[in-house]
């Protein structure tokens, strides 16, 4: 238990479709990320949000929408996505932008798969 | 451009020591972290460095070396629960965290 709570933890997706990805933390954090994995790559960073606002986009297509409505919850709206958007999304937070250590405490992954 | 490498995947004995080593060429230097990350689990913070020298935590120590762009992640008397991948990562002059692919370790017993 990291604190961070991601759900749903397995999405399946047809390339027509709309559906949202939830994270929360529980640890009074500051800065919310998310953070494609996929096999064998490094971790991509898609977003950023400071105090609840964005401070980060690198590059990602408009197909992810994310949204962070307070400090302790982000959401990553997808839409039409495309087959090679599967992958594992993470969600992670830290005390601040840049933290003591810098340490990330992640959430557990939403595996999405897109048909 | 920027880069972390470190070994795709390497296989250990039950109560053994291994080494898994990362390089890294980044704009800049301002910390380097090692992750653990059990299949289908969140990765978790293990060790930073930012001064040169070794780091101890009990089973587990990472060195730096910042004139040679080097980290090493030693894990000690190694346990079956040991298996999962380690990911590097470099925290650039922007505060920007540069991530290796990972290195995948198999335990056997």
């Amino acid at each position: 238990e990291t604190g961070v709570t991601q759900t749903p933890r397995h999405l399946v997706m047809g390339m027509t479709n709309k559906k949202s990805l939830k994270c929360e933390q529980h640890l009074g954090h500051n800065a919310m990320y998310w953070y494609k994995q996929s096999a064998k790559k490094p971790l991509e960073l898609m977003f950023v949000y400071n105090f609840k606002e964005q401070t980060e986009n690198n590059s990602v297509p408009s197909r992810f929408s994310p949204e962070c409505p307070n400090s302790s919850h982000l959401f990553l709206h997808l839409h039409t996505l495309q087959p090679e958007d599967s992958a594992l999304y993470l969600c992670a937070s830290s005390p601040g932008p840049e933290g003591n250590t810098g340490e990330l405490f992640f959430g557990e992954g939403s595996r999405l798969t897109v048909l | 451009g920027q880069n972390i490498d470190q070994p795709t995947e390497m296989t250990a004995t039950e109560g053994a020591i291994v080494q898994i080593n990362c390089t890294y060429q980044t704009s800049g230097f301002n910390g380097l972290f090692w992750y653990q990350q059990h299949a289908g689990e969140a990765p978790t913070f293990l060790s930073y460095n930012v001064l040169d020298g070794l780091e101890e935590k009990g089973r587990f120590s990472s060195f730096l070396s910042r004139s040679k762009g080097y980290s090493y992640l030693l894990l000690k008397e190694l346990q079956m629960k040991d298996s999962a991948s380690y990911l590097c990562a470099v925290r650039d002059s922007n505060y920007q965290l540069i991530w290796g692919a990972g290195t995948k370790l198999i335990i056997k017993p």
